[in-house]
Order: structure tokens, then sequence, then C-alpha cells
């Protein structure tokens, strides 16, 4: 079993609709939670980062942390066709020296316009 | 441009040649990570630098592969006699590690094909 899962998708919705993007993961040490969106042949690009539970909100995107049900979410409102790209769960944990960060696979998001 | 710099963008080589890849960290940050990332899959942890030590390498990381970060500034990866199965694209992250802050900023990649 792999630490953290993500579907991969596709996933296709039209524009304006909220997009929902899951991960779950085993390792209940993880305590920082991070989205990323990547384009096409891009370096990934940090659009959420947490710390612990809870909520985060920033413009269209909010993330959700919920560490008793080892599942994060990132929620995206009114989404546009340039959303269109794949997103990234990470999460990381301290271990002895520094960090242990894992990624999950990625989920394609398609926004139609 | 004052975010994460990676060169060359885009690298073709022959099985058995060397090649070695540039990244260029935001300047105040001092960790330094590099990863590879294959086609369908989240990027994947080789090593990562405190301002000029490397303090940990990935399993996935061969005695081919070498990395430097000299001055505690930009670094290089070189990867000897290289394999088809190196192609892949290889990230540079960088990050300001401030008590619990770890939020890491990505490179462009280079992406490596070896033919």
């Amino acid at each position: 079993q792999k630490e953290v899962e993500q579907d991969p998708g596709p996933l296709s919705v039209p524009e304006g609709a909220i997009v929902s993007l899951n991960c779950t993961y085993s390792n209940s040490a993880f305590q920082y939670f991070m989205w990323y969106r990547q384009y096409s042949r891009k370096g990934p690009e940090l659009l959420m980062y947490t710390y612990s539970s809870g909520n985060k909100e920033d413009g269209r995107f909010t993330a959700q942390v919920d560490k008793s049900s080892k599942y994060i979410s990132l929620f995206i409102r009114d989404s546009q066709p340039s959303d269109s790209a794949t997103y990234l769960c990470a999460m990381s944990a301290r271990k002895t020296g520094g960090f242990k960060t894992i990624f999950g696979a990625g989920t394609r998001l398609f926004v139609k316009a | 441009d004052t975010g994460v710099s990676q060169n060359p963008r885009h690298k073709i080589t022959k099985r058995g040649q060397n090649v070695t890849f540039r990244c260029d960290p935001i300047s105040e940050h001092n960790r330094l990570y590099w990863y590879r990332q294959t086609l369908g899959q989240g990027p994947e942890f080789l090593t990562y630098f405190q301002n000029e030590a490397q303090l940990e390498k990935s399993r996935l990381l061969s005695d081919r592969f070498s990395a430097e970060r000299p001055k505690g500034s930009f670094s290089t990866l070189e990867i000897q006699r290289t394999e088809q199965g190196d192609s892949a694209m290889y990230l540079c992250a960088s990050s300001l590690v401030v008590g619990m802050n770890t939020e890491a900023f990505f490179g462009q990649g280079t992406r490596l094909t070896v033919v």
C-alpha cells in the first residue's frame, strides 16, 4: 500500500462547477499538507499549505485536512478552463535530520468551456 | 525572475553518456531538493541539501548519481553512464526552513530523454 493514495482521474467538469480533489494517507505522522498544481511539461506550483487539521481558504481554493480520517481535500469553486492541470497532494512528517515528503500520483483535471 | 531556475530545460543523450543539470534556488532559501518525476507519477525524492551539506539521499539515488551544492547556492546533479530508465523529469525545489515552515517551491524541471 502506498503511503499516499490519489485517484489519477481524469476528472472532467463543466466551467463553473465546484471541483473536489482528494487524497488519503496511511502515516499518522504527517503534519504538513500541501496541494500543488502542475501544468503539462512544467514544474509543480504550490497552491495551498496547511499545518495539521482544519480548513484554509485562498480565493477560489479551499483545502481541508481531516487527520482523524487521514483524508485531505482541495475544493475549487467556479472552476475555469485555466484550472485544467494535474493536481498533486503532498504531505510531510518530521524525521531525524529533517522532513519526509511524499507526493500523490496526481489527479488530472479538465474544465470544459 | 526570482523563482527556482533549472538548466537545461530539455536534454537528449545517448545511453552511456554522462549528463549534468543545474539548479539555481531562490536566493535566500537554505534548503535545496532534487526530485525525479516519471509520466503519471508524483515527484519522488532523490536528495536534499541544507546549505552546502547533503543531508539525505534516497535509495533511488544509485552510485551513478551525484549531487553537489558547493557554496550553498546553486546545485548540480550529474548522472553517469545514463540508462534508458533514467529518462524522466528532474525537478529541483528550494525552501526556507524557519521553525515549522517547510513550503517548497519547484523549478520548471529538466526533461531527460536517454536514447
